[in-house]
């Protein structure tokens, strides 16, 4: 595809379920980045994949929170039993190399509200 | 710890003024500073970055100017456009065992009336 691409773009669900958040990124795109918005706020860094490979997960903010890439391309984000905190939109991103030094290509993200 | 301080939080600016946003940051070690540019719905997309070995850059309209020694950098858009509104998040990134990540601030929602 042209862009990254995110599905699904509104998630509700019922505290306490599990959801699944898929990223497709821009093909050939080395490095693949979770980020997390709260409303009104900047988004806030969750993990980074290097191809199939997660180098850092110093962002995700409870062991609920899980991600993977198996192949190196598409990547899920999984949230366990959730929580209202846990209301945001996810946003992932890519770029060709190692780092988010050049641009980055962010989707238009998932909206989760949990209820 | 916010290391990205980002002010204002809003900003109303009449069609053809010039639209500043100002950021300041506490790790001296970021060594590049993007601006992303956000409508409503849709992700981030990069508007214009600069590194700290520059105290100003320009790309159109938009222009980035850094001060080392303060910390701080700000953007300045310049004949501000209603399609300009949008909400604007500075960004500073530094390099640490081969990759890099964006620690964002909290962004400034920017109207420009027609």
């Amino acid at each position: 595809g042209a862009g990254v691409s995110q599905s699904p773009r509104y998630k509700v669900a019922k505290r306490g379920q599990d959801v699944a958040l898929r990223c497709d990124p821009i093909s050939g795109h080395v490095s693949l980045f979770w980020y997390q918005q709260a409303l009104g706020q900047g988004p806030e860094f969750l993990t980074y994949f290097q191809n199939e490979a997660q180098l850092d997960k110093s962002g995700l903010p409870s062991d609920r929170f899980f991600a993977e890439r198996p192949e190196g391309s598409v990547s899920t984000l999984k949230i366990q039993r959730t929580q209202q905190e846990d209301s945001a939109v996810y946003l992932c991103a890519s770029s060709p190399g190692g780092s988010m030094n050049t641009e980055a290509f962010f989707g238009q993200g998932t909206r989760l509200t949990v209820v | 710890q916010q290391q990205v301080k980002q002010s204002p939080q809003s900003l109303i600016v009449q069609k053809g003024g010039i639209s500043i946003i100002n950021c300041a940051y506490e790790n001296t070690a970021f060594d590049y500073f993007p601006w992303y540019q956000q409508f409503p719905g849709k992700g981030p997309a990069l508007l214009i970055a600069i590194r700290p070995d520059v105290s100003e850059k320009k790309e159109g309209r938009f222009t980035i100017s850094f001060n080392k020694s303060a910390k701080q950098f700000s953007l300045h858009i310049m004949d501000s456009q209603p399609g300009d509104s949008a909400t604007y998040f500075c960004a500073a990134s530094m390099m640490n065992s081969g990759y890099s990540t964006l620690t964002f601030g909290k962004g400034t929602m920017l109207l420009v009336s027609p």
